[in-house]
């Protein structure tokens, strides 16, 4: 069955630098989430988006922006790096149904090292 | 705003001994629950969900989990772990129209041969 995709598996950037994530929904999945990972820690959530909208958002910096497109994929933008910014980044995606959203899928993640 | 606590950061059990992981989350009305699963150097899984009914819920790899809204808690249990159990263990809930999932901050998981 098809899954979550994520692009690229692995990331090095230097401080100061840009760095976009790439998230490929399951087929039929309106909803994407991204989360982020820290070395040690649970999964904060970041924001999220249902039909191209933003429909959520949680700890995402301001240096971060996101944004679903037509096909439902989405991308996560990040300038201006920072060495605290090196995590796991995991993209979800599910299917809003009835207002309520079944559990999300996710994807292998993104692993960032800003160095 | 909801949150979620889960009992133990680290639990360290041999092969064979029974195992409870123990999930309580603040939101006073209906939720969905759910179990995730990390093996080390893997991205989380679904191990088990609860939205209704049966507040038992039977899961993979022999895994279980037990609803008791009154205590407002989702306990993860298996009977006999093995080695290959060893990983981060995270309970997540859903509010029943939310779309934002809330993770507890995670039980890691030892199983020693």
């Amino acid at each position: 069955a098809a899954g979550v995709i994520q692009s690229p598996r692995h990331l090095i950037k230097e401080k100061r630098e840009t760095a976009t994530l790439k998230c490929y929904p399951i087929p039929r999945h309106d909803t994407v989430y991204w989360y982020q990972q820290g070395p040690g820690q649970d999964p904060q959530f970041l924001i999220s988006f249902y039909e191209k909208m933003q429909s959520d958002k949680g700890s995402i910096p301001d240096r971060f922006s996101a944004q679903q497109f037509s096909d439902y994929h989405s991308e996560l933008n990040m300038s201006s790096l920072e060495l605290g910014d090196s995590a796991l980044y995991f993209c979800a995606s599910s299917f809003l149904a009835g207002g309520t959203s079944y559990e999300q899928y996710f994807g292998p993640g993104t692993r960032l090292t800003v160095t | 705003a909801q949150s979620v606590s889960q009992h133990n950061h680290h639990v360290i059990l041999s092969e064979a001994a029974s195992l409870e992981l123990g999930c309580n989350y603040s939101y006073g009305g209906t939720v969905n629950l759910f179990w995730y699963v990390q093996y080390p150097g893997q991205h989380l899984q679904l191990l088990l969900k609860y939205f209704s009914g049966d507040p038992l819920v039977k899961g993979i790899k022999g895994f279980e989990a037990e609803f008791i809204k009154s205590k407002f808690s989702f306990n993860l249990r298996k009977p006999s772990v093995q080695w290959s159990d060893t990983a981060e263990y995270f309970c997540a809930v859903n509010e029943w129209y939310g779309q934002n999932f809330v993770f507890g901050p995670g039980t890691r998981l030892s199983v020693l041969p």
